[in-house]
């Protein structure tokens, strides 16, 4: 069974570093495109970026660079969600999720984390 | 980036009615789109793949079709358990977007 468990729930101050989690298990992290979805309280979802963690290829969302790195460690199937400087507007859920066909850059997502809420405030 | 418009953003249905979801997408991504469920609390839910592949598992009064710019999402005969948001995604272009969701709510 294909699972992505996400760590804990986060509280940190503007300007603060943060770096989120996604252990995956169940099929071979390293031939599945894996990504990060953005969802602010009460609004829609946004896509942030993808990493094959095979040879840790990325793709990211112009919307997003600058404030955030997508990475992955192979050796314990681990993709991450780096912030550099957090802001306020940076509250708000985040998923990671798997692309549904293996090696293949473009898919939907089929399986999903339970999500990271991250609170910025001082 | 590729805009994506779902019509109607709320839509009030009752147990048994059949409901169209409407996503539009400011150029044409051939048939690469996706449709999820997502409940209040909970992560979205893949249902359908290249606009009409339905997801193992997903019942089939669900069904997709579209291709180019225009898409729907149909649910034939709705069930309580189907009142939720519904998000379309092209992942034809980079940036992979998402539609704003369209909440579908009982009546």
């Amino acid at each position: 069974e294909v699972q992505l468990v996400q760590s804990g729930a986060e509280v940190r101050k503007p300007g603060e570093s943060l770096r989120i989690s996604c252990k995956a298990s169940g099929y071979i992290f390293t031939t599945y495109w894996i990504g990060w979805v953005r969802q602010m309280p009460g609004k829609g979802l946004e896509w942030m970026g993808i990493i094959y963690p095979g040879d840790s290829d990325t793709r990211g969302n112009p919307s997003f660079q600058g404030q955030v790195t997508i990475s992955a460690d192979k050796s314990i199937s681990t993709a991450y969600l780096q912030f550099s400087s957090l802001k306020a507007s940076d509250t708000a859920i985040y998923y990671c999720a798997r692309h549904r066909l293996q090696a293949r850059e473009t898919a939907g997502f089929d399986s999903w984390g339970q999500g990271t809420l991250v609170t910025v405030s001082s | 980036d590729i805009q994506m418009t779902q019509s109607p953003s709320t839509l009030s249905a009752s147990v048994g009615d059949r409901v169209t979801i409407t996503c539009r997408a400011s150029q044409r991504i051939s048939s690469w789109l996706a449709w999820y469920q997502q409940k209040p609390g909970k992560a979205p839910k893949l249902l359908i793949s290249e606009a009409s592949s339905l997801e193992s598992g997903v019942p089939s009064r669900f069904s997709g079709i579209g291709s180019g710019t225009e898409f729907t999402l149909t649910i034939s005969s709705l069930q309580p358990d189907d009142f939720a948001t519904y998000y379309c995604q092209q992942y034809n272009f980079y940036p992979f977007t998402f539609g704003q969701g369209t909440k579908l709510q009982i009546k």
